[in-house]
């Protein structure tokens, strides 16, 4: 059983359009944070947010705590935003391991000009 | 450059062989962690510290050593190369790991033949 979903897998979108990847997980959690893997691998930290919307740029993240639910937003997509977005949380009671980020598996996002 | 540096970027083992893996940062962050990245699998979490001299397991920390001498490096030790521990691996710091988000080293792909 996977602690963190990530839908879609895998989105191919045209350049311009209005993108949302969806979060949702079954642990307790005090924070969730989104990444952005690049293809050549390197791993970004884009937001870390316990409530309500951040937005940077044309990027904005909304957790809805008590649906356990949170999504990623990309405004106008360009291709260079075409990467794998993970979502990660951060459980305050998972095992030993109090505390550590928890994965999904990630969403590879393609966009196309 | 301030960061997280992992070193080397590839190899390749041969069963049974020992290795280290460096893992470097110069942001003053007391959380370090060590994960592995396997193909429809989320990043899973090593090992990892909360402060120099402290050390704890992760999910899959079997074939795996770390230590935490100083503030700044957190190495992980391969004990003897096996195939299943061919994947790609990132380290990760924070202030701490409860409050702040991460940063990535750029990973290490890691072959054991």
């Amino acid at each position: 059983k996977n602690e963190v979903e990530q839908s879609p897998q895998n989105l191919t979108a045209q350049e311009g359009e209005f993108i949302t990847i969806n979060c949702s997980y079954s642990v307790g959690i005090s924070a969730l944070h989104w990444l952005q893997q690049h293809p050549g691998g390197g791993i970004v930290s884009l937001f870390m947010l316990s409530s309500g919307k951040k937005k940077h740029g044309r990027l904005i993240a909304t957790i809805n705590i008590q649906e356990k639910h949170s999504s990623l937003h990309i405004t106008a997509s360009h291709p260079r935003d075409s990467a794998v977005y993970i979502c990660a949380v951060r459980s305050g009671n998972y095992g030993g391991s109090q505390g550590n980020l928890i994965f999904g598996k990630g969403t590879k996002l393609s966009v196309k000009p | 450059n301030a960061g997280v540096t992992q070193t080397p970027k590839f190899q390749v083992l041969k069963t049974g062989q020992s290795m280290t893996l460096q893992c470097a940062q110069d942001m003053n962050h007391e959380y370090m962690s060590w994960y592995r990245q396997d193909p429809g699998m989320g990043l899973r979490l090593i090992h990892y510290s909360v402060g120099a001299g402290i050390t704890d397991q992760g999910e899959v920390p079997n074939g795996y050593n770390v230590s935490r001498s100083t503030t700044e490096d957190f190495p992980l030790r391969l004990l003897s190369a096996a195939p299943s521990q061919t994947s790609v691996y990132f380290c990760a710091s924070s202030y701490s790991r409860d409050y702040y988000g991460y940063t990535f080293g750029s990973g290490t792909r890691l072959t054991v033949v």
